[in-house]
């Protein structure tokens, strides 16, 4: 059992579709993210979970809606994307309580808008 | 503005050695971050620095200067399965991480 897991791997949806991905984290951390990942970009933070409060990057549009019901589980509800949205989403995982902090992220799921 | 620098794509040969550069400037700074991604998986952490100097772990080695904000990791006794993109970030006084867009390593036989 990996330690991030995200469904579904792969998602292609039309632009007035409603649908969601999700995150799971079997690693005890506390603190969860959901990142963009375009081509030869760098990693965009989308939101933010930690120790129940969300921090999100302003700029994200607002058909984006993320939830995070508790500690362990993360999903990004989608809703009248456009086909710039399509990207590779990454859901990550990290303690609060180590040194480091270092993410450990999921495989992500291709999004593809048509 | 907070900024990460690494060259986009770099070759090298099988059994050789590597260096992927990266400079950043950030709003204070916690921290350089190292990530590997193979296409289509996920980024996995390498390496973390705060102090200046090399931090060795293997075949992977990173340096951090932050005078010069500077990093690079080195890759030794390189094999195929290095081929992958190498992700930078650093770490600003907020505990933000700021990402470069990341290294595509292609490893030749």
């Amino acid at each position: 059992e990996t330690g991030v897991t995200q469904t579904p791997r792969h998602l292609v949806m039309g632009m007035t579709n409603k649908k969601s991905l999700k995150c799971e984290q079997h690693l005890g951390h506390n603190a969860m993210y959901w990142y963009k990942q375009s081509a030869k970009k760098p990693l965009e933070l989308m939101f933010v979970y930690s120790l129940e409060e969300r921090v999100e990057n302003n700029s994200v549009p607002s058909r984006f809606s993320p939830e995070c019901p508790n500690s362990s589980h993360l999903f990004l509800h989608l809703h009248t994307l456009q086909p710039e949205d399509s990207a590779l989403y990454l859901c990550a995982s990290s303690s609060r309580d180590t040194e480091t902090g270092e993410l450990f992220f999921g495989e992500g799921s291709r999004l593809t808008v048509l | 503005g907070q900024n990460i620098d690494q060259p986009t794509e770099m070759t090298a040969t099988e059994g050789a050695i590597v260096q992927i550069n990266c400079t950043y400037q950030t709003s204070g700074f916690n921290g350089l971050f190292w990530y590997q991604q193979h296409a289509g998986e996920a980024p996995t952490f390498l390496s973390y620095n705060v102090l200046d100097g090399l931090e060795e772990k293997g075949r992977f080695s990173s340096f951090l200067s932050r005078s010069k904000g500077y990093s690079y990791l080195l890759l030794k006794e390189l094999q195929m399965k290095d081929s992958a993109s190498y992700l930078c970030a650093a770490m600003d006084s907020n505990y933000q991480l700021i990402w470069g867009a990341g290294t595509k390593l292609i490893i030749k036989p």
